[in-house]
C-alpha cells in the first residue's frame, strides 16, 4: 500500500541554521499539507500546496518558512533561521481529496 | 475561527469497560476525522465522517457524528490493552482545507 515518506526521520541543528524537511506524496495525490507537533501537545497545521502553489498557511507559517514542490515527487519545508521554538515533530500529508494521510514525521530538534 | 475540543483529555479505564470521548467543534464543517497516534509515531487515519447521522465502526471502536449539535464520538466496546494510545479528533471545514485538530485524548487501558 502507498504511503507518504519523510526524511530525515531525525534532525538536529544549532539554532539560527537553515533545514530543509523532505517529504514524497503518495504519488496520485493532489492536496499536500504541512504540521507540526510541539511534544506533548496537539497537532498544528502549518500550510498546504496545491496546483504548485501555496493555498493555505497558519499564522505559524511565516516569513522563515518556506515550501517547495522542485520535482514531481518530492515535497520540501524550509525553515531558513532556526529558533528553539521550532523544535517539533514535523508531519506531512498528502489527500487525493478526502482522508489526509500522514507521514512518519521528521523529529527536529534545535539547540 | 474553528476551535475543537475533545474530553476528557486523560482516559484511564480497566480492561472489558466501555466509554466514549467527545469531541465538539465551533463551526459547520465537510468532514470529521478519528485519528489514533501511539508514542512518538505518526497519525493513524482510524475514520472519516461526512454526513449527519454517519456511524462507522472498525472493531471495538465506533464513531459517529451529529453535525447539528457540532458533536463527534468516539465509543470504545470492552477496551484491551492494545487500544491504548492518543485519540485525535480533526476537523475539515471544506474538502482539501486544513484540518484543525482537537487536544487529543490519551488513553490508557490496564489489564
Amino acid at each position: 500500500e502507498p504511503e507518504v515518506t519523510q526524511t530525515p526521520s531525525h534532525q538536529v541543528t544549532q539554532m539560527g541554521q537553515e533545514v530543509i524537511l523532505r517529504c514524497v506524496p503518495i504519488s496520485n495525490h493532489l492536496y499536500f499539507y504541512w504540521y507540526r507537533q510541539i511534544l506533548g501537545q496537539k497537532v498544528e497545521f502549518l500550510v498546504s500546496f496545491y496546483n504548485n502553489e501555496i493555498s493555505e498557511k497558519s499564522e505559524i507559517f511565516d516569513d522563515q518558512f518556506s515550501v517547495e514542490r522542485p520535482d514531481g515527487s518530492n515535497f520540501t519545508l524550509k525553515i531558513r533561521s532556526t529558533k528553539l521554538e521550532d523544535s517539533a515533530m514535523y508531519f506531512c500529508a498528502s489527500t487525493p481529496q478526502e482522508t489526509q494521510y500522514f507521514g512518519p514525521g521528521t523529529r527536529l530538534l534545535v539547540l | 475561527e474553528l476551535k475543537v475540543e475533545q474530553n476528557p483529555l486523560f482516559l484511564s479505564m480497566q480492561e472489558g469497560k466501555n466509554y466514549t470521548i467527545y469531541c465538539n467543534y465551533s463551526t459547520t464543517s465537510d468532514r470529521l476525522y478519528w485519528y489514533r497516534q501511539d508514542p512518538g509515531k505518526s497519525l493513524e487515519s482510524l475514520f472519516v465522517l461526512l454526513s449527519n447521522g454517519a456511524v462507522k465502526q472498525e472493531g471495538r471502536l465506533m464513531a459517529s457524528l451529529d453535525t447539528k449539535a457540532r458533536l463527534s464520538t468516539l465509543h470504545i466496546t470492552a477496551a484491551v490493552h492494545d487500544l491504548s494510545a492518543t485519540y485525535f479528533c480533526a476537523v475539515e471545514e471544506t474538502s482539501g482545507s486544513r484540518l484543525t485538530f482537537g487536544e487529543g485524548t490519551q488513553l490508557t487501558v490496564n489489564p
